[in-house]
């Protein structure tokens, strides 16, 4: 059983420019999460999937956008990057709502 | 609007001693609490969780408590070892396991 993989590990971007997060989910897992961890903070949730569907979103712009794949595998879409959007950015996996196992995430630099 | 705390952003304690780690809510409406550690280089683990319809759960050397008429709840780890060193995070949720709501963070230095 393999666990939650994210990619790239670290990334380095210029402002104004778009990036894309990739997460294989956990076999089995249907629901996966987004968290954007800032420097000396908590997880913030951004948005979940469910079968190819959002159906949660946190305070996040819409320029924060997302896909999941038939395989569940997803992507997380920022546009128009900002300083601030500098952070670890985690992918959580499920089946449904229950157990959400957590990728290493990905360390995003926008300069 | 920061509706889980976690005040206490460092705690240091003695191999062998009791680590207690806590966390204070503001939203009545969540109805799940999880407790999850994270190394370095690594995403959150989670460690253990409670439900609103009780005060008490314990898993091993983890027993997380819940109050909640303060609401308030916290993690005793006993014994500690240095292997628990990392940042522990407290998380809430309205959904049975859903969207998560996190803390900032605890870092834990258990000292051999």
């Amino acid at each position: 059983e393999t666990g939650v993989t994210q990619s790239p590990t670290h990334l380095i971007k210029t402002r104004g420019q778009q990036v894309t997060l990739r997460c294989s989910s956990q076999s089995g897992h249907n629901t996966v999460s987004w968290y954007q961890q800032a420097l000396g903070q908590g997880p913030q949730f951004i948005f979940q999937y469910y079968r190819e569907e959002e159906n949660g979103r946190g305070n996040f712009p819409p320029r924060f956008s997302g896909l999941q794949f038939p395989n569940y595998s997803s992507e997380l879409n920022v546009n128009a990057l900002e300083l601030d959007d500098s952070a670890l950015y985690l992918c959580a996996s499920s089946f449904t709502n229950y157990g959400y196992t957590f990728g290493s995430g990905t360390r995003l630099t926008v300069v | 609007d920061q509706q889980v705390k976690q005040n206490s952003p460092s705690l240091s304690v003695q191999e062998g001693r009791i680590s207690i780690l806590n966390c204070d809510y503001t939203n009545s409406m969540f109805d799940y609490f999880l407790w999850y550690k994270k190394y370095p280089a690594e995403g959150p683990t989670f460690l253990i969780s409670i439900s609103s319809i009780k005060d008490k759960n314990e898993d091993g050397r983890f027993t997380v408590f819940l109050n909640k008429s303060a609401k308030h709840l916290s993690l005793h780890i006993v014994p500690s070892q240095p292997g628990d060193s990392a940042v522990y995070f407290c998380a809430a949720s309205g959904t049975s396991y859903g969207k998560l709501t996190f803390g900032q963070g605890t870092i834990l230095t258990v000292h051999p």
